[in-house]
């Protein structure tokens, strides 16, 4: 099957500071990128979807400038938490769409864990 | 973003008994997936429904996707101690676009006890 990876698993940061996340497709290409954000004992939310070459659409009360999304090649998306505060504490997932499977496949990474102290 | 409705939310059950879980939506989808994910992991995609009234197994795993579109049931038979986990419904509208998106469930926290 396809294999999504990210990259960190997880990561503790100040408060202030920004934190890239890398989201890669390991044996497919991807033109299309899914983050997501997951708090304890919840579902996933969508935040935006990467588009290789192009600008990611957000989702309604995503903060663009906030979240910054850059999917420069069609194996690697990239996520950044621009000056990272408490609340931005969560799970973030990508998943990655894959042309060889049907058209509602999607793959998810295992997942990046954000501490923002 | 809007969420399915997914029933019950959590479940403690015996070894060896069968599960059932349900996801209902107010809207159609023309996909549902079934998902699990393990603490600290990410999703992993179990089952995925592509026709009104299809019913498909996968191992101990039976799902069917409802013949008003608006609903899905998991079930799963025989349980075991690997399949703790939380399970997640999901919906999708079509191939392309903003449709892709999926629309996840609120989730079931499945325990199984020895």
């Amino acid at each position: 099957g396809a294999v999504v990876s990210q990259h960190p698993s997880r990561v503790i940061c100040k408060s202030g500071t920004s934190v890239k996340i890398e989201c890669r497709s390991l044996d497919f290409q991807a033109t299309t990128m899914f983050w997501y954000r997951q708090f304890p004992k919840q579902s996933l939310m969508l935040m935006a979807t990467s588009n290789e070459g192009s600008k990611a659409t957000y989702e309604q009360g995503v903060e663009k400038d906030k979240f910054l999304i850059n999917h420069a090649s069609l194996t690697l998306s990239t996520l950044t938490v621009t000056s990272a505060h408490p609340e931005d504490s969560s799970f973030y997932i990508c998943s990655a769409r894959s042309p060889s499977g049907r058209f509602n496949e999607q793959f998810f990474g295992p997942g990046t864990r954000l501490t923002v102290l | 973003g809007q969420q399915l409705n997914q029933s019950p939310q959590s479940m403690f059950i015996q070894e060896g008994e069968d599960v059932s879980m349900n996801c209902t939506s107010s809207s159609i989808f023309n996909t549902w997936l079934w998902y699990k994910q393990d603490p600290g992991e990410g999703p992993v995609l179990l089952i995925a429904l592509y026709k009104a009234g299809e019913l498909t197994s996968n191992g101990r795993l039976t799902a069917q996707f409802g013949i008003t579109r608006k609903d899905s049931f998991l079930n799963i038979s025989a349980s075991i101690p690997s399949d703790v986990g939380i399970y997640f419904c999901a919906g999708q509208l079509g191939p392309s676009g903003s449709a892709r998106q999926l629309t996840f469930g609120s989730g079931t926290q499945l325990t199984v006890l020895p």
